[in-house]
Order: structure tokens, then C-alpha cells, then sequence
């Protein structure tokens, strides 16, 4: 079946503008996580929704950056007033249930946002 | 100090050869552990999760030493293919904690 999905693959904004990148997860679900890798540095954890809710938002480095997924399912990481510190590859990931038990976490190919 | 830390090489092996990779962490809480692998600018995919009693699957080992907090990774009989970046991870309270990454190279 098909796996996670990110658009776009690529992303190029100017200082200052607002971006919005968009994570499918697989079907059914519910557990879905937000990273953020730096070049030659792990994942780093943003954000983590069990549903609609977002279980743990204490990765988000400040308020410029927020995400949602209304019903569930889509999830969108919106970013405000983008930094060049904010140039990363942002990766999302699903997984059945949550952290709480060992599923395996499925990971898209990733957003690369540069800002200028 | 890092939840997770790894050493980041690179390991340059021929082809053949045995590799280990070590990971320690820093919550005694922590409970859960993997091993991901990730290609050059590709994502993470879960190479093994990683048991107390230790799991083969077969050309790798993973090992899990609580009481010192480390965990290793063991590569038999190296392949081109396994040339990547291994990334530790560790699930702590509910979030997942990468480490670094170490990179492998695997020669002819």
C-alpha cells in the first residue's frame, strides 16, 4: 500500500515569509509525528498527534511554528516569519497506535526547506 | 548532555568485514530502542528493534545493556549495501530520541 507521503519534496521561501508543509500518513494510523533534521544531526522531534490531538508539542522550537491535522488523518506544519535557521529537512512519520507500545515509526522522504 | 550519543565515524570496512557500532543514552528510563538506517538524503527506516535479551536478524545483532545504558549494533560479513548512516534511537517517556547517526562505508 502506500506509504507516507510529503508535498512538496522541496521548498525554497525568503526570510520572513510563512510555509505550510503538508504530511499524508498511512492509512488508519492514528500516531503521527514531526521532525526536523539538520545536515550531518538526527531527527529531531517537533511535535507528536495521537488523532486530532497533539499529544506532545514540546518539541516545537517557538511559537513561529505550529501544525495541526483537523480530522485526523492530514497533518499540516505551518511556519511563520521563516528563518534561515529554519532551513532543514522536515520529516514526518506514522505509525499504528503510538510511542506507548513498539510500532515501527514509517517515515515520508521528507520536506527540504531552504530559506534564503 | 545528549539523550543519545553516537559515535559518528566513519567506519571505512572491506567488504567481508565484522563492525560494531555502540549508542549510549542518558535516561535510565528510557523504554524502548532501535536501530534506523538512513541513506544519503533519503528518510530513516527502521533497520531493528533492539530487546534486553538481545535479537539477530540475520546478518545483524543488536544488544541491550541497561544497567550501563548502551546499546550496540553488530554487522556480519559487510555488504556494498550496508553502506549508510545507523542511527540509535530511543523512546523516552512517550518521544523518540535520535542520536547523530554513525556513517559506514563498505569498500570492495
Amino acid at each position: 500500500g502506500a506509504g507516507v507521503s510529503q508535498t512538496p519534496s522541496n521548498k525554497v521561501t525568503e526570510k520572513g515569509k510563512y510555509v505550510e508543509l503538508r504530511c499524508d500518513p498511512i492509512s488508519g494510523h492514528t500516531a503521527l509525528y514531526w521532525y526536523r533534521q539538520s545536515l550531518g544531526q538526527g531527527p529531531e522531534f517537533l511535535i507528536y498527534f495521537q488523532g486530532t490531538g497533539a499529544a506532545d508539542d514540546s518539541g516545537l522550537p517557538n511559537d513561529r511554528f505550529f501544525a495541526v491535522r483537523p480530522e485526523g488523518s492530514v497533518s499540516t506544519l505551518k511556519i511563520q516569519r521563516t528563518e534561515r535557521g529554519d532551513s532543514a529537512m522536515y520529516l514526518c512519520a506514522s505509525s499504528p497506535s503510538g510511542p506507548g507500545s513498539v510500532d515501527t515509526q514509517y517515515f515520508g522522504p521528507g520536506t527540504r526547506l531552504t530559506v534564503l | 548532555r545528549k539523550e543519545v550519543e553516537q559515535d559518528p565515524g566513519p567506519f571505512n570496512v572491506p567488504e567481508g568485514a565484522t563492525v560494531a557500532f555502540n549508542c549510549t543514552y542518558s535516561n535510565s528510563a528510557s523504554q524502548s530502542f532501535f536501530w534506523y538506517r538512513q541513506d544519503c538524503r533519503k528518510e530513516p527506516k527502521l533497520l531493528m528493534s533492539v530487546y534486553s535479551s538481545g535479537n539477530e536478524d540475520g546478518r545483524f545483532t543488536a544488544q541491550l545493556n541497561r544497567a550501563s545504558q548502551y546499546i550496540s549494533l553488530l554487522i556480519r560479513d559487510s555488504k556494498l549495501s550496508d553502506s549508510a548512516t545507523y542511527l540509535c534511537v530511543v523512546n523516552t517517556f512517550n518521544k523518540f530520541y535520535f542520536g547523530s547517526g554513525t556513517k559506514l562505508n563498505v569498500k570492495p
